[in-house]
């Protein structure tokens, strides 16, 4: 079955960095698009970046461009979300989401991670 | 800035109807937004029921169904159960693959 596993988060101080992986599995990865969204702790989810099935087209949230970048390696299955100069507003659970369009397109989210969780403190 | 707007909160009974919406703050819903609505309960990973505005998503019950309705997307429980109890966020894509969620609304059933 589709199954996309977080891992990388942890604790970060202010203007950290900090890089998340996501190791899909269970379908073929490199026909479809990828997404990060993050919920801070008792907010609601605010989507992040997209990444298109072969990394030609990337989109982000204006909260968070320039700042985090999104990539993705098919021949490992795994998408990665790099993020730089992080704030505390950056603190929130990061899930990683498969888009429900396979090839060149974007329909939203299909399966998700369980997420994982990233704390920006001194 | 784009806001994607949904009701703060909402109340059915067992058995009952409701209907959520999602609309934008400068803009009226279209299919072209390609609406997408989500269940998530207390400390779990939020579930996909719908996208592209009507098609449910495998294994959800049929009492879920997507629409557009006037200007927003709408979100409709037909039969409602305790179990339906959860937060409810629709997104919207804004363009390319720029999505926006709602602020989500939390549906009590009573």
């Amino acid at each position: 079955q589709v199954q996309v596993v977080e891992s990388g988060g942890g604790v970060v101080q202010p203007g950290g960095s900090l890089r998340l992986s996501c190791a899909a599995s269970g379908f073929t990865f490199s026909g479809y698009g990828m997404h990060w969204v993050r919920q801070a702790p008792g907010k609601g989810l605010e989507w992040v970046t997209y990444i298109h099935f072969d990394g030609s087209l990337i989109f982000y949230a204006d909260s968070v461009k320039g700042r985090f970048t999104i990539s993705r390696d098919n021949s490992r299955n795994t998408l990665y979300l790099q993020m730089n100069g992080l704030r505390r507003d950056d603190a929130a659970v990061y899930y990683c989401a498969k888009d429900n369009y396979y090839g060149s397109g974007t329909r939203g989210l299909d399966s998700w991670g369980q997420g994982t969780l990233v704390t920006v403190s001194s | 800035q784009t806001v994607v707007t949904q009701e703060p909160s909402f109340s059915v009974s067992p058995g009952g109807t409701v209907t959520l919406t999602c609309g934008l703050s400068s803009d009226s819903v279209s299919t072209g937004h390609y609406a997408c609505w989500y269940q998530q309960t207390p400390g779990q990973t939020p579930r996909t029921l719908i996208y592209s505005s009507n098609t449910r998503s495998s294994g959800v019950p049929d009492r879920f169904s997507g629409s557009i309705l006037g200007n927003k997307a709408a979100l409709t429980i037909t039969g409602a159960q305790a179990e339906d109890e959860s937060d409810y966020y629709c997104m919207l894509n804004m363009g390319g693959g720029v999505w926006v969620f709602g602020g989500g609304t939390k549906l009590t059933v009573l």
